[in-house]
């Protein structure tokens, strides 16, 4: 069974430029998260999608950030425009639709640099 | 609200050497807690995890209890190998799906 796919692995930009990650979860997970992952510290929450319905976005930063999960499969996370800060990992998770055992499948993560 | 600390790294040892990773909590209900680990180049992926109060989990060797009247969840492994090293998170959910991590901590295995 595959995993958690997400691409790029690494992208370098420059500041104010857009960027876009893109997570496939995994067949069958209704539920998939986008998490931020700072150098050091642990990964923090940035949306949460049951199906197609962002049902946690409370830790999104809306006036740059967006994300979508069109037919409540891929989704896609973008940044316009990006700032130096943004500069971490991107992580997405999915699982099941229950998701009441708590254990979430994380993908390798997307590297974003910002200079 | 939820939060999970754990002890900072990083922390190298020698194989067959005593791992202990401490890991503490704070949380309104009756949370779930986790152990994920990131080995390098690869995902964060589930170690082990205990639901309830008194729960160990268990999985290659890592054992964690959840003790409720000290709020805490520490990671242990009688004997270390190279394979583990790692980064480890303690993580705590308290309504099924929301995870909450703490900083995680950088284990190195010398061989």
């Amino acid at each position: 069974e595959a995993g958690v796919v997400q691409s790029p692995r690494y992208k370098i930009i420059e500041k104010k430029q857009p960027v876009a990650f893109w997570c496939n979860p995994i067949s069958g997970h209704n539920t998939l998260y986008w998490y931020l992952q700072n150098l050091g510290q642990g990964p923090e929450l940035l949306i949460r999608y049951e199906n197609e319905e962002a049902v946690d976005d409370s830790q999104l930063p809306k006036d740059r950030f967006s994300a979508e999960r069109l037919k409540g499969v891929d989704s896609t996370l973008k940044i316009q425009p990006a700032e130096l800060g943004d500069s971490a990992v991107y992580l997405c998770a999915s699982s099941p639709a229950t998701g009441a055992t708590g254990e979430l499948f994380f993908g390798e993560g997307s590297r974003l640099t910002v200079l | 609200g939820d939060s999970v600390t754990q002890m900072e790294g990083p922390v190298t040892l020698s194989e067959e050497a005593f791992l202990t990773i401490n890991c503490t909590y704070t949380a309104t209900g009756y949370p779930s807690l986790f152990w994920y680990v990131q080995y390098p180049g690869e995902g964060l992926q589930l170690l082990l995890k205990a639901t309830k109060a008194d729960d160990k989990g268990s999985n290659k060797g890592f054992e964690a209890t959840y003790r409720k009247e000290t709020t805490s969840f520490h990671l242990e492994k009688g004997s270390v190998q190279v394979s583990d090293s790692a980064v480890y998170f303690c993580a705590l959910s308290d309504l099924g799906y929301k995870l909450s991590f703490g900083a995680g901590t950088t284990v190195t295995v010398r061989a």
